[in-house]
């Protein structure tokens, strides 16, 4: 079963930051948050990743708690183009396994003119 | 970031037959493939793990015999569809891990996916 919990569904007016947040209170020490953006019928796009620091890189911004129970994607300036379903994983490794990401229903963003 | 490939990314096929899907990683090495399938307003429910030169772990639930998935390669997965019917029918991901030697945090690539219709 997937490990994060996501709001089915946000919208976002254009060229504004959109801040899509996901709860993973049960994350371990050594497992990585993941954040992937789906377009329809289309495979998952990567966009970050992070353990315990923020990142960012080119697409978007990773915020992760001190906790690390929850974290937030964001989106600086988003766009019609970025109207998505966004899916955050915890990446699970079991013995003897190179991780696995099982998907949740994420959450579809609606970006609006 | 790293290109996944897969092929055909469409196909029909009739009940019965077996059909081939094929995962490339085209411009690294990827010792771990991924193959999910997603059915209409779902989300990606994962099949199998394959690891490069040894046999697929499959989920539960996963029939092991109809869903043959071979890693012959560094950089070439295949999953046939065995016996087909139209309840196969769905999309068809896979998925590359990028580094060699290095699995805690590297990055996981999705190819374009293969759409398969059993008619």
């Amino acid at each position: 079963d997937a490990k994060t919990t996501q709001p089915p569904s946000m919208d976002c007016a254009e060229g504004r930051a959109a801040n899509l947040p996901c709860n993973h209170s049960t994350i371990s020490g050594n497992e990585y948050v993941y954040w992937y953006r789906q377009i329809h019928s289309q495979g998952p796009q990567y966009i970050i990743h992070g353990l315990k620091n923020n990142e960012t890189n080119e697409m978007a911004s990773l915020i992760i708690t001190e906790d690390r129970k929850s974290s937030t994607l964001i989106l600086p300036h988003a766009t019609l183009r970025d109207t998505a379903v966004y899916y955050c994983i915890v990446r699970v490794y079991g013995s003897g396994n190179t991780g696995k990401l099982i998907f949740g229903q994420g959450t579809t963003l609606q970006v609006k003119p | 970031g790293a290109v996944v490939s897969q092929h055909p990314s469409w196909v029909i096929c009739k009940s019965g037959t077996s059909v081939k899907i094929e995962c490339r990683s085209l411009d690294f090495q990827a010792t771990t493939m991924f193959w999910y399938r997603q059915f209409p307003k779902q989300s990606l429910m994962l099949m199998a793990t394959s690891n490069e030169g040894s046999k697929a772990t499959y989920e539960q639930g996963v029939e092991k015999d109809k869903f043959l998935i071979n890693h012959a390669s560094l950089t070439l997965s295949t999953l046939t569809v065995t016996s087909a019917h139209p309840e196969d029918s769905s999309f068809y991901i896979c998925s590359a891990s990028s580094a060699l030697g290095r699995t805690f945090g590297n990055t996981i690539y999705f190819g374009e996916g293969s759409w398969l219709t059993v008619v």
